[in-house]
């Protein structure tokens, strides 16, 4: 099974600030790489699509880069509803995984 | 309006059955493919089932042989037959069109005795 990693586990940061967050895959993805921003009890919402490509709706705020088996989710400037859980999640090789989540919290 | 509502969930013996229902509105439920999320209390997402457009299946194999995803064309209906459930089948089940462009509500299984 294709394995993600997340890091950091948690970024503190401000709003205003920038947020960059990192997925590293155990093989090769290519661009199969997606991100998803997840609030409590709430399903997870689509950011990125294909490692770069924003979903519809999605503030421009929002950016993800990377193939193969690095990738990174950046958000330019962190607006108060964008603290939250991020995962990566691939769709390279089934099973289609996600990593163990980013929580991006209020410093 | 184009969404997914689960319906289904509920509180189940261990080694019970319980079927999961998502409807579909807003465009058709064999237009692309469909899959099973699920997420236990507290824990990360696990990609459980796809159907394709062609109808063929993938499962993780931790449900491989117990569920059996499949779709209703004429109700426009995503479903999950769950048999033999387990303790660590506990979770929010949400269904998602294609890549997870779209979710729904989600609907809480738990398996405890």
């Amino acid at each position: 099974e294709l394995v993600l990693t997340q890091s950091p586990a948690t970024l503190s940061l401000s709003p205003g600030e920038r947020a960059t967050l990192s997925c590293r895959a155990s093989q090769s993805v290519s661009r199969y790489l997606a991100w998803y921003q997840q609030k409590p009890g709430q399903a997870p919402r689509l950011l990125i699509y294909d490692a770069s490509s924003r979903a519809t709706g999605i503030p421009a705020r929002f950016s993800g880069s990377g193939s193969g088996t690095d990738f990174t989710l950046t958000i330019s400037s962190l607006e108060p509803e964008d603290f939250a859980v991020y995962y990566c999640q691939q769709r390279s090789n089934w099973p289609w995984t996600f990593g163990p989540g980013t929580k991006v919290d209020i410093k | 309006e184009v969404q997914l509502v689960e319906t289904g969930g509920g509180l189940i013996q261990p080694g019970g059955s319980l079927r999961l229902s998502c409807a579909v509105s807003g465009f058709t439920v064999s237009s692309d493919y469909m899959s099973w999320v699920r997420q236990a209390p507290g824990k990360g997402l696990e990609w459980v089932s796809v159907i394709y457009r062609g109808g063929s299946t993938d499962y993780a194999d931790s449900v491989k042989g117990r569920f059996t995803i499949s779709r209703d064309n004429s109700k426009n209906t995503l479903y999950l037959q769950m048999n033999s459930l387990r303790a660590e089948d506990t979770a929010v089940y949400y269904c998602a069109k294609d890549s997870g462009s779209l979710w729904g509500q989600g609907t809480l299984v738990t398996v405890s005795s």
